[in-house]
């Protein structure tokens, strides 16, 4: 199984400033995603994060807003750019093993004052 | 596109009773089913799957059976105990699609002693 480290795990920001999201997978892992959850919510795809190359983003998801970088198969980086309230959520990355298991970070809660 | 529904909850049990979650499906192609589990705070977890039609996916006394002609994939428990409290989503990921995958709203099941 894999073991997928996120973090921070929740951060307090200002409007206007960036955070960014490290997701670090303990072995090898094909695909890796970010996802949004927002409170009492399901979860909704940002995009799929290639190895490498750019990530790709699904509807409503840009990557001036949220540029994700994959510079190897275990590591991958979200970045919440210029956050406004309306970013307030927890943000999620999984990642599916040789074995077709769908993983989860634990999360980041991030509020947006 | 492809979709899931589930159940709204919350769903409220007394401990020892039967759990039953209605997840349904719409698919264009053969995907897979899933259902995970999150605890309070922590990030989403797989409790079982099935990839094709007839499966059924079992784990921890949860059971769900793949049914192509209802597209259905409903979890059952026969007796639940109050550390099932918990969040559960339906889910499906057609991997001929890239992985992805698309979660049901969520249904949150209290479970008292």
């Amino acid at each position: 199984s894999a073991v997928i480290s996120q973090k921070p795990s929740r951060d307090i920001c200002q409007r206007g400033t960036s955070l960014t999201i490290q997701c670090q997978v303990d072995s090898q892992v094909t695909m890796m995603f970010w996802y949004r959850q927002q409170p009492g919510q399901s979860l909704t795809l940002i995009a799929t994060a290639n190895q490498g190359s750019e990530a790709t983003y699904e509807s409503g998801f840009v990557i001036d807003k949220f540029p994700i970088s994959r510079p190897n198969l275990t590591f991958s980086t979200l970045t919440v750019s210029n956050m406004s309230p309306e970013d307030s959520s927890i943000y999620l990355c999984s990642a599916w093993d040789t074995k077709n298991i769908q993983y989860f970070g634990a999360g980041t809660r991030l509020s947006v004052l | 596109g492809d979709s899931v529904t589930q159940m709204e909850g919350p769903v409220t049990l007394s401990e020892e009773a039967f759990l039953t979650i209605n997840c349904t499906y719409t698919a264009t192609g053969y995907p897979s089913l899933f259902w995970y589990v999150q605890y309070p705070g922590e990030g989403l977890q797989l409790l079982l799957k099935a990839t094709k039609a007839d499966d059924k996916g079992s784990n921890k006394g949860f059971e769900a059976t793949y049914r192509k002609e209802t597209t259905s994939f409903h979890l059952e428990k026969g007796s639940v105990q109050v550390s099932d409290s918990a969040v559960y989503f339906c889910a499906l990921s057609d991997q001929g699609g890239g992985f992805k995958t698309i979660f049901g709203a969520g249904t949150r099941l209290f479970v008292k002693a």
